[in-house]
């Protein structure tokens, strides 16, 4: 089956404890992305990869890291997390580039404390 | 990338055709259209995509005027299950980056 997977789905942490949230897709796209997604300011993209080894900044970077080292996967690191960063994430995979269908995975859910 | 405006919410009833609009004034040449669903707590899912004048699926249908400043997403009989978030998009062939807007929260009522 055709997906994208987010692993954890739900995690509570503590204020700079590092974590990492793996994303990974079975599909072979080129393109993959981070999204961060809070009540009243929608869907915010965070990084995104053109493809392997080829990563870029999207609009709210700042406080994360990804890498793309192979193609199928895409993990989002957060070297010291804050309580702003609570928030629901989502990874998603796409052909070649951002105009291609989005395929998106369920979801993890952070609270940092 | 071409800022959307849409409304952020409509109601409507089981049966009814729904139609949701999109501004996009400053659309490029090269932009496309495109249209995603969300559940709460799910992340977006496809509806559509088009450049120019009509493009239907088996769920939506996507009308596109001439001049493209603005589309409109058609779901015929909504039900229930149609209740969710839906997000207009525009984004060059070319484009890298993804920028959802607002989004318009739908209704479905019995």
């Amino acid at each position: 089956e055709a997906q994208v997977t987010q692993n954890p789905r739900y995690l509570i942490t503590v204020t700079g404890k590092k974590l990492t949230v793996t994303c990974s897709q079975n599909m072979n796209h080129e393109y993959m992305s981070w999204y961060r997604q809070d009540p009243g300011l929608g869907l915010r993209q965070i990084y995104y990869s053109m493809n392997v080894e080829v990563t870029d900044k999207g609009d709210v970077p700042e406080g994360y890291k990804v890498s793309r080292k192979e193609k199928r996967n895409f993990p989002l690191i957060l070297e010291s997390p804050s309580p702003n960063q609570t928030s629901l994430y989502f990874c998603a995979s796409g052909e070649q580039g951002a105009r291609e269908t989005q395929y998106f995975g369920p979801g993890t859910r952070l609270l940092v404390l | 990338l071409a800022k959307t405006t849409q409304p952020i919410s409509m109601d409507s009833y089981e049966g009814q055709e729904v139609n949701i609009t999109c501004s996009h004034n400053n659309i490029a040449t090269n932009d496309y259209i495109t249209w995603y669903q969300q559940f709460p707590s799910q992340g977006p899912r496809f509806i559509i995509q088009g450049y120019k004048t009509k493009v239907t699926n088996e769920v939506a249908s996507l009308f596109i005027p001439a001049d493209r400043k603005s589309s409109t997403l058609s779901l015929p009989r909504v039900s229930l299950s149609d209740t969710a978030v839906y997000y207009c998009l525009v984004e060059k062939s070319s484009a890298s980056k993804i920028i959802f807007g607002s989004g318009t929260r739908l209704s479905i009522r019995p």
